[in-house]
């Protein structure tokens, strides 16, 4: 069965650190998107990508990069990783096609703590 | 830009009542999708129901029903003969088409036995 996947499922690391998020989807979706969750803010937009080599920012992308070099995977990098990053973040992937439902399927999500 | 409202931070409900859960949105745009998830404690958000903004019909599974006022932008949920399994937090989302969805800060349900 096709699914996404993220890893790891939870992480501490230190301030100043860099990270990345793994994010694999075999759905074959072109689209694919990061979200933090945080409590009383709901799920907001970081990256998201519409296929390869495509990227584009979101409503929080400050402190976080990705890339796309493949369709299956979209990591996401915390640069220099700081305390107001500790969250649960979440991996999902759509279809592109117009005519679709254009529903999201979401990763199980991974607890980062920064430290 | 569009923005999701969920205007009740936690609701409670007892079992094998009905409970409504508030959602209003603010678009520009005619032809969009509108999403009701569910996240329980295990943090998998699982989509409950899904209304196409062209359609006048409001979307039904089971025991999950919408309200879906496209005037008012208005999309609320109602829960049927609620069970201990649906609590859970539930999130109301938007999309325009294949853009990423916009979601609601939340409403906590709590189901009482």
């Amino acid at each position: 069965d096709a699914e996404i996947t993220q890893s790891p499922r939870h992480k501490i690391t230190e301030t100043g650190r860099q990270v990345t998020l793994a994010c694999h989807q075999t759905w074959n979706h072109n689209n694919m998107f990061w979200y933090r969750q945080d409590l009383g803010h709901g799920l907001r937009l970081i990256h998201y990508s519409y296929g390869v080599q495509d990227t584009n920012k979101g409503e929080v992308s400050d402190g976080y990069s990705v890339s796309r070099s493949n369709t299956e995977d979209l990591p996401l990098t915390l640069e220099s990783a700081a305390s107001s990053q500790t969250s649960v973040y979440f991996c999902a992937s759509s279809e592109g096609q117009r005519g679709s439902s254009y529903e999201q399927y979401f990763g199980p999500g991974t607890r980062l703590t920064v430290t | 830009a569009q923005t999701v409202t969920q205007s009740q931070p936690e609701m409670s409900v007892q079992e094998a009542e009905t409970v409504t859960l508030s959602c209003t949105y603010d678009t520009s745009e005619s032809d969009y999708y509108l999403f009701w998830y569910k996240q329980p404690p295990s943090r998998q958000m699982i989509l409950v129901i899904r209304q196409e903004a062209y359609k006048q019909q409001n979307a039904t599974e089971n025991r999950f029903s919408v309200n879906f006022q496209k005037a008012a932008k208005s999309f609320s949920l109602k829960i049927s003969d609620s069970q201990l399994g649906d609590a859970a937090m539930y999130f109301c989302a938007y999309r325009f088409r294949d853009t990423p969805l916009v979601f609601g800060k939340g409403t906590r349900l709590s189901v009482i036995a």
